[in-house]
């Protein structure tokens, strides 16, 4: 999984700040996935992108966050006015087509503290 | 809408043991894939079985598919320290546009 690179590993904000979140597929790779984790626990789905266009958000709240996948450069979840309950791991994953059995590559996430 | 169940939640058993991890779901999966997560790193696949009825053993471990394509199994035969870890199962949407991910199986192999 060391190809999906993310940045930050640890993002520190205050409430009501924004969070930016990076993330570059493997070379190759269009089709780019975000999850959100908290301890112990599953991977919650939250949107799916391709170059420059969402396929699927369906996991992802409507108001404060925003993603999008440009056709050059990573991809980027952003969270503005973040507050306490934003606090968990941010993974992406990429995979180089859709629903054919592909694994999922994924990076080594973004653990976000609101503080 | 959590649609994969995983259990056990959390597992601690002793080196040389065997154990099974089960993944349900009411829906049907055009396949189902395994991964394992380590502290701090993003998970890693393990396996993908694609056919209701699928058996996939990858040394120690043995997966399998449910004929439904709604549930799987992952079976450990002799734990070893090295199998500690999050284990996870996803499945894929017959619609082909997203992965959902089980509740997780955290699993802890004592020496």
């Amino acid at each position: 999984n060391a190809g999906v690179m993310q940045n930050p590993r640890h993002l520190v904000r205050r409430r009501g700040q924004e969070a930016r979140l990076r993330c570059s597929p493997m070379k190759g790779h269009s089709h780019v996935y975000w999850y959100r984790q908290l301890p112990e626990e599953g991977l919650k789905f939250m949107v799916y992108l391709q170059k420059e266009n969402i396929i699927d958000e369906s996991g992802m709240p409507k108001e404060r966050f925003s993603a999008e996948f440009p056709k050059e450069g990573p991809s980027i979840l952003r969270i503005q006015q973040v507050v306490r309950g934003d606090s968990a791991a941010y993974f992406c994953a990429s995979s180089p087509r859709q629903g054919d059995n592909s694994p999922l590559h994924f990076g080594n996430g973004t653990r976000l503290t609101v503080t | 809408t959590q649609l994969l169940e995983q259990s056990p939640q959390f597992l601690s058993i002793q080196e040389g043991e065997n154990l099974t991890v089960y993944c349900n779901s009411s829906s049907v999966f055009s396949s189902l894939q395994w991964y394992r997560q380590e502290p701090g790193e993003g998970p890693v696949l393990l396996v993908t079985v694609v056919t209701g009825g699928e058996v996939k053993k990858l040394k120690r471990l043995t997966f399998q598919f449910g004929d439904a394509r709604k549930d799987s199994s992952l079976h450990i035969t002799a734990a070893q320290p090295g199998d500690t870890g999050l284990y996870l199962c996803a499945g894929l949407t017959l619609t082909g546009n997203q992965f959902y991910f089980g509740t997780g199986t955290s699993l802890t192999v004592i020496p």
